[in-house]
């Protein structure tokens, strides 16, 4: 079974700080790995997201994250969040080759930018 | 980015009675539609994954007679939790498909629908 873990459960920081989500999943085969984020009374959004290729893949809003297969982990980062960015953000994964396409979550990272 | 409506967004039953949620792809046609459900402060949890014209594929432990789904058009899939009881309040989420590929294709996701049973 597919399974995802963010270590993170709330993280809190000043803004210019830099920001490493973790996230680590468990599947045994190939994936797709993304990265969603929910802003306060709105709907997911699809920050990044990783299919092939190189493993250091750049989002929307400043964001990338690196897809390291022998940590099994799908790490977010950004060098300098600003109060804007404050929100849960969501690692999700869906094994490739499943003909449903199912899309597994973890639990989710809330980040709360200070001004 | 394509657009996924649902509605209602918010909701309160009586316990015992049904709620039907739908899940509208606004600009685009949607072969498989998934349905989440999500508890205060914790993860979506995948229920079930519709697709336009057969029966939904539920997930462990997800009451196929608790929560009917239909996926009767490629714009719409409905999410009913009949018999609904305060342990059923939640925030119900659809995702949607563009792309007929599961590998490539994007989700889009509605905005969510909360239910509270009283």
């Amino acid at each position: 079974a597919q399974s995802v873990s963010q270590h993170n459960h709330h993280v809190i920081l000043s803004e210019a700080a830099s920001l490493e989500l973790g996230c680590n999943y468990s599947y045994g085969g190939t994936v797709n790995l993304f990265w969603y984020v929910q802003y306060p009374g709105q709907h997911l959004q699809l920050l990044l997201k990783y299919f092939s290729g190189d493993p250091l893949v750049k989002g929307i809003k400043g964001f990338e994250a690196e897809f390291i297969k022998s940590k099994f982990s799908f790490n977010l980062r950004k060098p300098s969040v600003q109060w804007s960015d404050t929100a849960e953000y969501f690692c999700a994964v869906k094994g490739r080759g499943s003909t449903l396409g199912r899309l597994y979550f973890g639990r989710g990272t809330q980040l709360t930018v200070w001004p | 980015g394509a657009v996924v409506s649902q509605h209602p967004s918010w909701v309160i039953c009586k316990s015992g009675t049904s709620v039907k949620i739908e899940c509208r792809s606004l600009d685009f046609q949607a072969t498989t539609m998934f349905w989440y459900r999500q508890f205060p402060k914790q993860s979506l949890m995948l229920m079930a994954t519709s697709n336009e014209g057969s029966k939904a594929t539920y997930e462990q432990g997800v009451e196929k007679d608790k929560f009917l789904i239909n996926h009767a058009s490629l714009t719409l899939s409905t999410l009913t939790v009949t018999s609904a009881h305060p342990e059923d309040s939640s925030f119900y989420i659809c995702s949607a498909r563009a792309l007929l590929d599961p590998n490539t294709g994007e989700l889009f996701f509605g905005e969510g629908s909360r239910l509270t049973v009283l």
